[in-house]
């Protein structure tokens, strides 16, 4: 299984609405990552888990919120988003974490895309 | 600003011709790792090539890197309409963050 999956494909929130993202993959990768793509725009890293643990927040604001289950699982919470929120997520995963050596090659999940109304 | 700058940023051209894509970067890297997204959709990893790599190849693809010019492209030959996507070279200024250059959007005409 070389797969990522995401769910939900599209979700619209309101402002002031709680929700989650869901990540998973079985590859035995031991890094999962979050970025956020705008339209027209490269993806920009958000969150890196390496071995569970978080290694990289990119000054996220806090009404994200990134989590780590287990080594196959990935979610993001999101609470009191606002419009400019919205955009495409997108869940990566790679065999090893970012290191000495660079970054591994990334294996992308499709995303969900987040309305925020 | 964004570590790789691409250029072009558009390029439209005919089933069967070659396309060429260049990125560009501003300090040391360790690799530097091309993209391809069809539209709307998640990445898919094409190449990886190390800084001690000058060239590579994979099927219908050739990546060079020329770690002087801090530079790097990618050509895609004999192209077809499946082809058609947006194209990201991925480097990590300083080893912490990986960061996506402002990608070519490749068009293939049948």
């Amino acid at each position: 299984d070389t797969e990522v999956t995401q769910t939900p494909k599209h979700l619209v929130m309101g402002m002031t609405n709680k929700k989650s993202l869901k990540c998973e993959q079985h590859m035995g990768h031991r890094a999962m990552y979050w970025y956020k793509q705008k339209a027209k725009k490269p993806p920009e890293l958000m969150f890196v888990y390496s071995y569970e643990k978080l290694s990289i927040n990119e000054s996220v604001p806090s009404r994200f919120s990134p989590e780590c289950p287990n080594s196959s699982l990935l979610n993001l919470h999101l609470h009191a988003l606002q419009p400019e929120d919205s955009a495409l997520y997108l869940c990566a995963s790679s065999h090893l974490p970012p290191g000495l050596a660079g970054y591994d090659e990334q294996y992308f999940g499709p995303g969900t895309r987040l309305t925020v109304t | 600003s964004q570590q790789g700058e691409e250029d072009p940023q558009a390029l439209s051209i005919q089933e069967g011709e070659n396309a060429t894509m260049n990125c560009s970067y501003k300090t040391s890297i360790n690799n530097l790792q091309w993209y391809r997204q069809n539209s709307g959709r998640g990445l898919v990893h094409l190449i990886l090539i190390r800084s001690n790599e000058r060239e590579k190849h994979s099927g219908r693809l050739r990546v060079t890197l020329d770690t002087s010019k801090k530079s790097s492209s990618l050509l895609i030959t004999a192209s077809r309409a499946a082809d058609t996507a947006s194209y990201f070279c991925a480097t990590a200024p300083g080893f912490q963050k990986l960061v996506f250059g402002t990608g070519t959007r490749l068009l293939v005409s049948p």
